[in-house]
């Protein structure tokens, strides 16, 4: 069995500054790990993901993460947060023996507030 | 893009009347689900095709159906909604041409409203 657990359900930073969003996982398997965004009335776009490579993944907008399986975790974090940066996030992890597609489980979403 | 995409974005329907939400990708990916998101919560996993291989989760309620009638295309049909079913509907595809875990895309959703 595999799930997520997201640490903090709102995080507020300052513009400029850093931010961190932490997820902490369980899984039998290897597992596989994303980071998606969502903004408002939108769906969900990727962020990154962690598939068994480099343990340090870079994603888009300036995101990255570090696979820390010691720890069990998979934080996300950006140098310098931006007012666009404002939405909820959301770790999952995927069981790979899920057949040929890809059974996923949601954490229940970090909302980000970045104050002017 | 290739993309996936939702039509209506957002869909008003009365209580008990049926309603269907549709679903198209251009990825030619083999996978395709629906999910449903209710306010602050985390997407929830309603069902899934493998290419024509219907997988419904134990927990869907029989008031929702789906079909798949081709690749590209695939609509979620609400038969008698109650005013509990008022969500975000998201869909989503993965491709499935190699066993290294693939993102799912998603599209923008449809937000179902229930008078």
């Amino acid at each position: 069995a595999q799930s997520v657990t997201q640490l903090d359900s709102h995080v507020s930073v300052s513009e400029g500054t850093p931010v961190l969003l932490r997820c902490n996982y369980s899984s039998s398997y290897s597992p596989s790990l994303f980071w998606y965004v969502q903004h408002p009335n939108k769906g969900l776009q990727l962020l990154l993901k962690y598939t068994s490579a480099a343990t340090l993944v870079k994603g888009i907008n300036g995101f990255e993460a570090e696979f820390k399986k010691s720890e069990t975790s998979f934080h996300l974090t950006k140098p310098s947060a931006h007012m666009s940066d404002a939405a909820e996030y959301f770790c999952v992890v995927s069981d790979p023996n899920s057949g040929g597609y890809q059974k996923v489980t949601f954490g229940t979403g970090t909302k980000l507030q970045v104050i002017p | 893009d290739a993309m996936v995409i939702q039509n209506p974005r957002y869909q008003v329907t009365q209580f008990g009347k049926p309603v269907t939400l549709s679903c198209s990708q251009t990825l030619n990916h083999n996978v395709m689900y629906w999910y449903q998101q209710k306010s602050s919560q985390a997407p929830k996993l309603l069902f899934h095709y493998y290419d024509k291989d219907f997988n419904n989760e134990a927990d869907t309620p029989d008031n929702f159906q789906s079909r798949r009638p081709n690749t590209s295309f695939c609509f979620l049909d609400i038969r008698s909604p109650g005013l509990g079913d008022a969500a975000m509907y998201l869909c989503a595809t993965s491709g499935v041409r190699d066993m290294t875990a693939q993102p799912q895309h998603f599209g923008d959703g449809t937000r179902l409203s229930i008078l």
